[in-house]
């Protein structure tokens, strides 16, 4: 039982450039977030999905894109990478209940 | 929007002693949790509590929800190495979102 899985973990983007962070949960969860955790800020929300087909805006949307066109994959884009989007994303998904099940995070570098 | 305080932000501790840290809010919460985040990985649900005054016990860690419902407590008794992480308190706000502090970083010396 995989739980939530993150690809990449690790990843050193140039200013501009585009990635894609996938998220992968096998617990058949309706509800899919994605954070960010900076120092001394714990964990701030970017967007969220509450099945498949939707999603919206949490704390700190700007710069990032998501789709959740499969119950089980949430992805979340950087169209162009700036330095301050250098952080450790978490993804998120639950059935409902506040017990969030975590992914192992992506480190993000931004140069 | 709805912000946690932790205090402290970090401890350092010898094993063997009890630990106490706090969550404070500028609103209401109905539900608080605490999370525990090892380095490397993501939080992970340590105790949930529900209703104001509840005291949740899981192993060495007990959890209260404050009386006033802007805040919680959590105490760790006989720490141990282990114990070493990120501590962060956490409550539903609004549109399915959860609202974290920014953690209380525990290091323990054996």
């Amino acid at each position: 039982n995989a739980g939530v899985t993150q690809t990449p973990k690790f990843r050193v983007l140039k200013t501009g450039q585009s990635m894609t962070l996938l998220c992968a949960q096998d617990m058949n969860h309706e509800y899919m977030y994605w954070y960010r955790q900076d120092p001394g800020m714990g964990l701030r929300l970017i967007h969220y999905s509450v099945g498949e087909g939707t999603t919206a805006k949490g704390e700190v949307p700007d710069g990032y894109n998501v789709s959740r066109l499969k119950k089980q994959n949430f992805l979340l884009g950087l169209e162009s990478a700036a330095p301050s989007q250098t952080s450790v994303y978490f993804c998120a998904s639950t059935n409902g209940n506040y017990g969030y099940t975590f992914g192992s995070g992506t480190r993000l570098t931004v140069v | 929007g709805q912000q946690l305080n932790q205090s402290p932000q970090s401890m350092f501790i010898q094993e063997g002693e009890d630990v106490s840290m706090n969550c404070t809010s500028s609103s209401i919460f109905n539900t608080w949790l605490w999370y525990k985040q090892d380095p490397g990985e993501g939080p992970v649900l340590l105790i949930a509590l529900y209703k104001a005054g509840e005291l949740t016990s899981n192993g060495r860690l007990t959890a209260q929800f404050g009386i006033t419902r802007k805040d919680s407590f959590l105490n760790i008794s006989a720490s141990i190495p282990s114990d070493v992480g990120i501590y962060f308190c956490a409550g539903p706000a609004s549109n399915n979102d959860m609202r974290f502090g920014a953690g209380t970083r525990l290091t323990v010396k054996p």
